[in-house]
């Protein structure tokens, strides 16, 4: 069965810093990719997706992803992080066949001024 | 605007109550989704629906009840048999059925506490 791992439960960084949070899959065929944030108390949002092609994705608010089929890994980036982009961040794999997605527990971003 | 609603975005409940939280879209989706989400576990699915008048249990979906008789709406049913129903709860669709790179659009989401 497929499944998304985030290891990081909160991550802190500083206003202005580079960030980088991690997201893990384990799924058994051509993996569909997706990043989403979540603001407190609202719904998701897609940052970005990845299906196939060039490895490095980019998506909204500043935000890039890179797909290491070697590492099962579809990390998420940012040069310079905004105090807004304080939220919630859930990495989600596609399943076959089934229409629909597996989260990540997601990952609690708190920005410093 | 295209989106999906949710109503009403906070619900209390008194034990050994049902409850039914509503869910519309206007994007014209074929499949649509209920989530709860606990603090620290994520997104756990209780229900989807890929077509009309019909649905497919999720990994959670003891106590929940859903019916799809248009296409545009799923509302979710929370019936007295749900042990623990306090959580946030989240709807979403997306625009193709049963193919896996298909983004998935969210409402703002219910909250329900029982009392």
């Amino acid at each position: 069965a497929q499944s998304v791992t985030q290891p990081d439960i909160h991550i802190t960084v500083s206003e202005g810093a580079s960030l980088e949070l991690r997201c893990n899959y384990s799924y058994g065929a051509t993996p569909y990719l997706f990043w989403y944030v979540q603001s407190p108390g609202q719904g998701l949002q897609l940052l970005l997706k990845y299906f196939s092609g060039d490895t490095l994705v980019q998506g909204i608010k500043g935000f890039e992803a890179e797909f290491k089929r070697s590492q099962s890994s579809f990390n998420l980036r940012k040069p310079s992080v905004h105090w807004s982009d304080a939220a919630e961040y859930f990495c989600a794999v596609g399943v076959t066949n089934a229409g629909k997605s597996t989260f990540g527990d997601g990952t609690t971003l708190t920005v410093k001024p | 605007d295209g989106g999906i609603t949710q109503s009403p975005k906070y619900l209390f409940r008194k034990e050994g109550q049902n409850v039914t939280l509503s869910c519309e879209q206007n994007l014209n989706h074929d499949a649509m989704y209920w989530y709860r989400q606990d603090p620290g576990q994520g997104l756990r699915l209780i229900y989807y629906s890929q077509i009309v008048n019909d649905f497919q249990k999720g990994d959670i979906a003891e106590g929940y009840s859903v019916s799809r008789e248009k296409k545009e709406s799923f509302p979710l049913t929370v019936t007295s048999a749900q042990k623990n129903p306090t959580a946030f709860y989240l709807c979403a669709s997306s625009k193709v059925r049963a193919t896996p790179n298909n983004e998935q659009f969210f409402g703002p989401g219910t909250r329900l506490t029982v009392l």
